[in-house]
This record gives C-alpha cells, structure tokens and sequence, in this order.
C-alpha cells in the first residue's frame, strides 16, 4: 500500500531559525513529490514539484531534497517568518496508470517572535 | 492573479440530504480535482476529470458521489445522500495539463467548502 509519513508531526522554531522537514514514502513506481504549504482553514499552495531526476528544488527560502533511491524527501526552511506558520504537506504521486495522490498527514509548523 | 473559486464558503445539510458544491476553476485550465479533509486528517483525491469525463477516482468516490461541468466555467461535486461521515472540508483544484506520469503541472488549489451534515 502507498504511504507517506512525515516527520516531525509539529515544530516550533524562533523567527529567523532554519529548519527542516522530513517525508518518507513507499508510492511505487514513483512519479513526483510536492510539498504544499496549507494555512489553517485554507487550499494547499504549491511550493514545489520534483521528479524521478530532481534531487533538489528552490522556491525563494524553501529549498526541498529528494533521494529516489531511499525515498525520502526534506523541505528546508530558511530564515523563518512569522507567516510560515502553517502546515507542510508532502504529496507523492505514482506513474504507470494511477495518478491518485497519497497525501501525508503534514508537519504542523509555528514560527514564534 | 486568476485563482479558483469556491462556493458556498460553509454549507449546512441534513443526513440523507442532495448537496452540489461549487467550483470555478481557473480558465485556461484542463484538469479538475477534488478533495476532502476532514477536520484535524490528511487531504484525500475524491476525482480528476478531463475532457467531460471522470479520468481517476478513488475508492472514496462510491456513487453517492458524481462531478459534472455543466457550463463553460462551473465545476460541481454533487453528493446525493449525505451521511454524518460526509463532514469535511472539500477542496477543488485545477491545473493546466495532465496529473498523469511525470508531469510537473501546477495544481491551484480553491479556498475550500466547509461541509457539515447534522
């Protein structure tokens, strides 16, 4: 069965620290990763996207990993913002007939002044 | 900047009752999706669609549920007979191309439709 877990569940970091996020999958044969950032009550947003040949992707001072080979993937957090207070969803999609998502459950970040 | 819309905001219902939600995706888009989460879980894919018809849809999609485009601009999900279970926040999202293989299309999430059946 394809599954995503993401770790830590929650984190809370002082405004202006680093931090990193963590997504393990078992979605065969894999197709891409996204990390979206969903404020509470809100739609996810698009942070970024990665496929099978992407080992990393930046989006302004979010920069996201990805290890095919061990199927795991890191979002990175740099110098934090009062408004990335959210949670991090990481998304994994297969290739080869199915295109359904299998969503993670998310790491709920708050970034404290 | 184009954006998907979603209405109701909050929408209220009886057990057993018929509930369309609503979706304008945006309009240069191909692709449409919805999704649910209910409160406090994970995100789920209720269905994609493309070219008026259904192109994946997960188990969760049994046949209380159906996805139409009845105009150019509107994309609805229709539940026929809520159950307590329906409870959720659902989301419609539309991309330019494909979902399929490796593409790396953009999915453009709505601000979602609070469900809640009593």
């Amino acid at each position: 069965k394809n599954q995503v877990e993401q770790s830590p569940q929650s984190l809370i970091i002082l405004e202006g620290k680093n931090c990193t996020l963590q997504c393990n999958y078992t979605v065969s044969p894999f197709s891409n990763l996204r990390w979206y950032k969903q404020d509470t009550g809100r739609g996810p947003v698009s942070l970024t996207i990665m496929t099978f040949s992407e080992n990393t992707k930046s989006n302004g001072r979010y920069t996201a990993t990805l290890d095919a080979d061990t199927k795991q993937s890191s979002l990175h957090i740099t110098a934090s913002q009062l408004s990335d207070s959210a949670s991090y969803i990481c998304v994994v999609s297969a290739s080869g007939g199915s295109y359904i998502p299998t969503f993670g459950r998310g790491t709920s970040l708050i970034v404290h002044p | 900047e184009p954006e998907v819309t979603q209405t109701p905001s909050h929408q209220v219902t009886q057990m057993g009752q018929e509930v369309i939600l609503r979706c304008v995706p945006i309009s240069n888009h191909l692709y449409f999706y919805w999704y649910r989460q209910i409160l406090g879980q994970k995100v789920e894919f209720l269905v994609s669609f493309y070219n008026n018809e259904i192109s994946e849809k997960s188990e969760i999609f049994d046949d209380q549920f159906s996805v139409e485009r009845p105009d150019g601009s509107n994309f609805t999900l229709k539940i026929r007979s809520t159950k307590l279970e329906d409870s959720a926040m659902y989301f419609c999202a539309s991309s330019r191309y494909s979902g399929r293989s490796a593409s790396t299309d953009t999915q453009y999430f709505g601000p979602g439709t609070r469900l809640t059946v009593l």
